[in-house]
């Protein structure tokens, strides 16, 4: 099976603007969340979605936010970026939101805010 | 509020010793325990895990111990290769609930 696949891998952007992340989950695997991972603040939860339903949400600004389509895959948006938004985003999927509680990372996407 | 505290930040082992990484946790809701390997550049990859309801897992050289009465869970890496030098990440999470509450990290080095 592939993994959890991150687009795209490098961005650089400009204070100011907004950006688009997305993540493909394993096949069949229907809860993805995402993750901040900075050398600062660590890795910090974001949002969890499943079945297109926001159902958890990390303490992050409103500028963070995202949405989960019908086949599962998930983009995240963060607009009006600021220099501290620079950061490496991950993206984590899991096949049972109610029992097996393993989640599989994807590589990331690597934020750079100027 | 750090709800797992991880300890050491940083770590040099011999290569063949034995590297280990501690978590201690605050919420007792918490019912499950993954560790997690990172390299420099990639996502965080799942390692081992353990439920409270055990006080040890092994799966080949890595070794999870767990004591629900203290809130502490560690890991420790037997037969420590160049090769298991990484970022290490204990977390915890509670049924229910997706979030992962992630430790501060540790990185190892092993040196021949």
């Amino acid at each position: 099976k592939a993994g959890v696949t991150q687009t795209p891998r490098y961005l650089i952007k400009t204070r100011g603007q907004q950006v688009t992340l997305s993540c493909s989950p394993i096949s069949g695997h229907r809860s993805v969340s995402w993750y901040q991972q900075t050398p600062g603040q660590g890795l910090q939860f974001l949002f969890e979605y499943f079945s297109e339903t926001q159902r958890n949400k990390g303490n992050f600004p409103g500028r963070f936010s995202g949405r989960q389509f019908s086949n599962s895959r998930s983009e995240m948006n963060v607009s009006t970026l600021e220099l501290g938004d620079s950061a490496l985003y991950l993206c984590a999927s899991s096949l049972d939101p109610t029992g097996s509680y393993e989640q599989y990372f994807g590589p990331g996407t690597r934020l750079t805010v100027t | 509020q750090q709800q797992v505290k991880q300890s050491p930040q940083s770590l040099i082992v011999q290569k063949g010793g034995i590297s280990i990484i501690n978590c201690a946790y605050e919420n007792t809701a918490f019912d499950y325990f993954p560790w997690y390997q990172q390299f420099p550049g990639k996502g965080p990859a799942l390692l081992i895990a353990i439920r409270p309801d055990v006080s040890e897992k092994k799966e080949g050289r890595f070794t999870i111990s767990f004591n629900k009465s203290a809130k502490q869970f560690s890991l420790h890496i037997m037969d420590s290769q160049p090769g298991d030098s990484a970022t290490y990440f204990c977390a915890a999470v509670r049924r229910g609930n997706e979030k992962l509450t992630f430790g501060t990290g540790t990185r190892l080095t092993i040196i021949p």
